[in-house]
C-alpha cells in the first residue's frame, strides 16, 4: 500500500498571499494524484487530479505540480473561503486508494 | 445535477453489521464510465477508502477490510450499499458515497455519521 505524507501538518498563511502544500509519497506514483478541500461540516471536494488538472469549476488560483514521488499544490491571492482541510490521493496503484493525513490551512 | 445521499442506522451495537445505502439521483449509476464508492473518515484514520461498484465491471476492495465487507448496486432503485459485518468502535466514522471517475472521486455525498455502541 502506498503511503502518501502531507507536510506541513498546519500552514499559517495571511489573506492575499500564496500557501504551498506538499505531498510526498512512499513509492513513485507517476502523477497519479489528486488533491481535495474539505470545509468544516463538509464533504471533500476534488481540486486536482492527474497532479496538475483543475477539476470542472475550480479557481486558477489553485495549481499542482509534481512528479515522480514529490506532489505540491499551490494556492495563489489566497480567500477567506480557502482556509480548509487539504488531502492528497493516490490512485497509481489500487486497490485501494490512499489519502494524506492532512495539511490544515490556517488564517494567520 | 448529480445528487448522493447517504442513508442508515446512525448507532450499531459492536459485532453486529453496519448497513448503508446511498441514493443516487440526477445521474444514471449504469454510465459506463462511472464507478461508485464508499469511504469513511474518523479522526484517528483520516481518509480511508472502503470500496467501489461498476455495474458491470465488477466490485474492489480496500484489502484491510475486504474480509468483512460487501458493496451491491439496485439498478433498479439507482441505490449502491454497503454492509460491514463484525463492527468495532474502530468502525466508528462518518461514511461517505461518492462517484468515481478516473479513479478520482468527483462527486460525495453529505456523509453520514456512524457510531458503534452498545
Amino acid at each position: 500500500e502506498i503511503v502518501l505524507t502531507q507536510s506541513p501538518a498546519i500552514l499559517s498563511v495571511s489573506p492575499g498571499e500564496t500557501a504551498t502544500l506538499s505531498c510526498r509519497a512512499s513509492q513513485i506514483i507517476a502523477s497519479n494524484l489528486a488533491w481535495y478541500q474539505q470545509r468544516p461540516g463538509q464533504a471533500p471536494r476534488l481540486l486536482i487530479y492527474g497532479a496538475s488538472t483543475r477539476a470542472t469549476g475550480i479557481p486558477d488560483r489553485f495549481s499542482g505540480s509534481g512528479s515522480g514521488t514529490d506532489y505540491t499544490l499551490t494556492i495563489s491571492s489566497l480567500q477567506s473561503e480557502d482556509f480548509a482541510l487539504y488531502y492528497c490521493q493516490q490512485y497509481s496503484i489500487w486497490p485501494p486508494y490512499t489519502f494524506g493525513q492532512g495539511t490544515k490551512l490556517d488564517m494567520k | 445535477q448529480l445528487q448522493l445521499q447517504e442513508s442508515g442506522p446512525g448507532l450499531v451495537k459492536p459485532s453486529e453489521t453496519l448497513s448503508l445505502t446511498c441514493t443516487v439521483s440526477g445521474a444514471s449509476i449504469t454510465h459506463s464510465d462511472y464507478y461508485w464508492g464508499w469511504l469513511r473518515q474518523s479522526p484517528g484514520m483520516g481518509l480511508e477508502w472502503i470500496a467501489n461498484i461498476h455495474y458491470t465491471a465488477g466490485t474492489y476492495y480496500n484489502p484491510s477490510l475486504q474480509s468483512r465487507v460487501t458493496i451491491s448496486m439496485d439498478t433498479s432503485k439507482k441505490q449502491f450499499s454497503l454492509r460491514l459485518n463484525s463492527v468495532t468502535a474502530a468502525d466508528t466514522a462518518v461514511y461517505y458515497c461518492a462517484r468515481e471517475y478516473g479513479a478520482n472521486l468527483v462527486s460525495w455525498g453529505q456523509g453520514i455519521k456512524v457510531i458503534v455502541s452498545t
